[in-house]
């Protein structure tokens, strides 16, 4: 099986435009989710997707949203981008079971830069 | 969430076993512990998880306290290619369609010398 693709790998932007990030999560993968790592704050979990529902959410300000398709691939989107958003992106697929257990599957990342 | 506290870096020698401790004084009984790495220039990948046996696959062995307020990811032959980043993560049991989220810590970064 194909593992979790993220487009693009790199990425320059300058302060206030935006970004679509896009992510494809392993075959038969319901959950998708999307984290950022900076190097001073870590690994951090931006959303959870299932079902085109978003089902979790961690802290980070309305700027960053996202969306999944019918077909599971989902997309996060950064508005009015600032220096600070400048991260590695990473996006996670899953099997959806029911104790919580399941193994997250993590692709390589987007490297964004905002200049 | 119960937090997990972990050494910041780690050193081993190539063909060594590598025990990379976990501290959760906190831990609920229903709470899961799962390890995770993260390779330079990769995104994360599971190692292994468990909740209160000793647990083994083919990259590790877990191995949990008896009162369960710590935990030790155990390498039995560290390679250069274990050189990362270990995430000790909680994770609390669901049988409801909760959602999934990792709350990674620092990690401890692990030094494998030739």
């Amino acid at each position: 099986k194909a593992g979790v693709t993220q487009t693009p790998r790199y990425l320059i932007k300058t302060r206030g435009q935006q970004v679509t990030l896009s992510c494809s999560p392993i075959s038969g993968h319901r959950s998708v989710s999307w984290y950022q790592q900076t190097p001073g704050q870590g690994l951090q979990f931006l959303f959870e997707y299932f079902s085109e529902t978003q089902r979790n959410k961690g802290n980070f300000p309305g700027r960053f949203s996202g969306r999944q398709f019918s077909n599971s691939r989902s997309e996060m989107n950064v508005s009015t981008l600032e220096l600070g958003d400048s991260a590695l992106y990473l996006c996670a697929s899953s099997l959806v079971g029911t104790s919580g257990q399941e193994t997250q599957y993590f692709g390589p990342g987007t490297r964004l830069l905002v200049l | 969430d119960a937090k997990t506290t972990q050494p910041n870096s780690m050193e081993s020698n190539e063909e060594e076993p590598v025990h990379l401790p976990c501290n959760h004084s906190t831990i609920s009984g229903t709470d899961y512990i799962h390890w995770y790495r993260q390779l330079p220039s990769q995104g994360p990948e599971y190692v292994i998880h468990g909740l209160t046996s000793n647990v083994n696959n083919r990259m590790a062995s877990l191995a949990i306290a008896e009162d369960r307020k710590s935990s030790t990811l155990i390498l039995h032959r560290a390679t250069l290619r274990d050189a990362a980043v270990y995430y000790c993560i909680l994770r609390p049991y669901s049988n409801s369609n909760s959602g999934y989220a990792l709350n990674f810590g620092k990690g401890t970064s692990l030094l494998v010398t030739p």
